[in-house]
């Protein structure tokens, strides 16, 4: 299986502040038909899961654009640009390029 | 997006089956542009896929090696929903159980269920 590894683990941000999470794979997450199938979900206390960003960079309906993504191969980021204190939670990449989809570790936002 | 809805007990005894429910509005369980996921979080294990079903002119499933020989996964047309059955469990099957949708065009989970914790102890 692919080994999705996100850096750090804790991220303590002032609000208004940047904030960026690390994702790497074990292997290349490029697909046999071209495509990246790498996402971002957020899950926010006492939440399920919510995707944010699919394909490395495509923003999900609804997701403010001060989320963004970016990366290629291996080596994966996500970005919040000005963090809100709507946007404390966990933050997980996912591979869907090779079966099973599999899942980072989860990088914990928190305001400082 | 879909509106996923998901039932069933939230205690089970080591060695029982484990039950759950997932009812789908906003999509259709024999979509051809999705594929039904049931996915877990526990402490210990993270988020871990467990196994989908999908209609492609015909029902397929895959399952993770984690849980093969213990998991089914069924749907129900007439219902609109589908299904996860865990066989023989053990208390390190406790954790939130989710279902998910995942869309079949980017390869992406744009739908939950909201959990249900499920506690394996006598």
């Amino acid at each position: 299986d692919i080994v999705m590894t996100q850096t750090p683990l804790s991220s303590p941000v002032t609000l208004g502040q940047p904030a960026s999470i690390s994702c790497r794979s074990s292997q290349s997450l490029v697909h046999s038909d071209g495509n990246t199938y790498l996402s971002w979900l957020q899950q926010r206390p006492g939440q399920p899961p919510r995707l944010l960003i699919y394909q490395i960079s495509n923003r999900f309906s609804g997701v403010p654009d001060r989320f963004s993504g970016s990366g290629a191969g291996t080596d994966f980021t996500l970005k919040i640009s000005r963090v809100e204190a709507e946007d404390v939670g966990v933050y997980y990449c996912m591979q869907a390029t090779q079966f099973p989809q599999t899942f980072g570790q989860g990088t914990k936002v928190e305001i400082k | 997006q879909a509106q996923l809805q998901q039932s069933g007990p939230g205690l089970v005894k080591p060695s029982q089956t484990l039950s759950l429910t997932c009812a789908i509005s906003g999509d259709s369980v024999s979509s051809n542009s999705a594929a039904w996921s049931w996915i877990r979080q526990s402490p210990s294990r993270g988020l871990e896929w467990l196994g989908r079903i999908y209609y492609r002119s015909k029902w397929y499933n895959n399952y993770a090696e984690s849980v093969k020989g213990r998991i089914t996964l069924n749907p129900d047309t007439s219902k609109n929903h589908f299904s996860l059955q865990l066989n023989s469990v053990t208390p390190e099957d406790t954790a939130v159980y989710y279902c998910a949708r995942e869309y079949t065009d980017s390869y992406c989970f744009d739908s939950w269920g909201q959990g249900t914790l499920v506690r394996v102890s006598s």
